[in-house]
This record gives C-alpha cells, structure tokens and sequence, in this order.
C-alpha cells in the first residue's frame, strides 16, 4: 500500500518569506499527485494536482509544486507568503493508470502559520 | 448546493450509542469516499463507493463501522456502540467518473463521544 510523508508538521514564517513544504511517498508505479490545503474552519480543498507532462505544476494562489519521480517527492513551494496562507496542507497520492482502485491517500498534514 | 453536504455538522454521543452520518454528494458524481480524520492527523481512507457498489472498506476500523449508498447518491455512515477513540472528524468526498480527478470534500462531521 502506498504511504505518503509530510516532514514538516508545523512550520511558521513571516510575511513574504519563501515555502517549501516537503511530501514523499511510497509507491512504484504511475501516481496521480494532490496538494490540499484546508483553511481555518473550511473544508478541503485542491490547491493542484499533477498527473503527467510538465512536472512542475501551477496551482492557485501563487502555489507551485514540482514533481521529482526519481526522489518520490512533490515539494509544495511559493515564493513569499501571505498572513492569508495560514492554513493546514495536505499532500495526497493516489495510484494512476488504469485499471484498480485509486483511492486518495493522505500525508498527516502540516500547519502553517504566517505572521503579519 | 453545489458542493458536498454532511450533516449533522457537529454529532455529541454518548458512549455505546449508534450515530448515522449522512453525506450528500456532488449531483452526478459516481466515486464517493469516506474519510476518519483524528485531531492534527491527515484523513484516514474508511471506504469508497462507486456509484451503489462498496468497492473498498479495508479501512473501516471495526465491524461497528457500516456504510452505505443504496441508490447511489446519499450515503451514511453508520457507527454502532460507539467509543472514545471514535471521536474524530468524519470527511465525506466525490468525484466524477475517471481515474484523473480529484476528490472535493464536505466541511466534515465532528463526532465527540463522551
């Protein structure tokens, strides 16, 4: 079963400084690629996805996100933060391809914080 | 709406009652998915439906867990005698039909047992 790893779980920054969340996972074959983000007292949401072609993906936001298949990785990124970023991040892999079931599965999350 | 409704929003049980958490899915979408998500955990895979079909439910806890989606809309979860280690956050999400889509979720049901 695939598994996916968030190694920061609480991260806090000032405004308009740089992001990196880091997210890995534990499956050898073709993977669909999410990063969520759920802020305060919402409900989740997508902030982009990857499932083939250019491995650096735009989401919304100003959110970047670039898949490396050799290192399991799908690092979130955004060059300088805002107080409205403050939320909970969560990456999720679910297997492509055809074929079987391709049920989410998610990182613990990591919380950002970003003061004013 | 046009998004994903659960309720009831926030569920109190008393230990060993039975609680039903109710999920109203996107219109139209086929693929619906239960979630268990424990405080400053990530969501945790309960089960998954396509369309009536329980395709998955490898990781309901326990034989007290039940789901169901009969007409293939509406789907409950249904936790019988329940426990303190129920308490959690129950995520309900869609989506249409296809492996390249993602999952839109609901605000969640907050289920305390006291």
């Amino acid at each position: 079963a695939q598994s996916v790893s968030q190694h920061n779980h609480h991260v806090i920054l000032s405004e308009a400084a740089s992001l990196e969340l880091g997210c890995n996972y534990s499956y050898g074959g073709t993977v669909n690629l999410f990063w969520y983000v759920q802020y305060p007292g919402q409900h989740l949401q997508l902030l982009l996805k990857y499932f083939s072609g250019d491995p650096l993906v735009k989401g919304i936001k100003g959110f970047e996100a670039e898949f490396i298949k050799s290192k399991f990785s799908f690092n979130l990124r955004k060059p300088s933060v805002q107080w409205s970023d403050t939320a909970e991040y969560f990456c999720a892999v679910n297997p492509g391809g055809s074929g079987g079931s391709y049920i989410p599965t998610f990182g613990r999350g990591t919380s950002l914080i970003v003061h004013p | 709406g046009a998004g994903v409704s659960q309720s009831p929003r926030y569920k109190v049980a008393k230990r060993g009652q039975d609680v039903a958490l109710r999920c109203d899915p996107i219109s139209g979408h086929v693929s619906l998915f239960w979630y268990q998500q424990a405080l400053g955990q990530g969501p945790e895979f309960l089960t998954y439906f396509q369309n009536e079909a329980q395709l998955d439910k490898s990781g309901l806890p326990s034989d007290r867990f039940f789901a169901e989606r009969p007409e293939g809309s509406v789907s409950t979860l249904k936790i019988q005698r329940t426990q303190q280690e129920d308490s959690a956050v129950y995520l309900c999400a869609s989506s249409p039909q296809g492996l390249n889509t993602e999952a839109f979720f609901g605000q969640g049901t907050r289920l305390t047992v006291v």
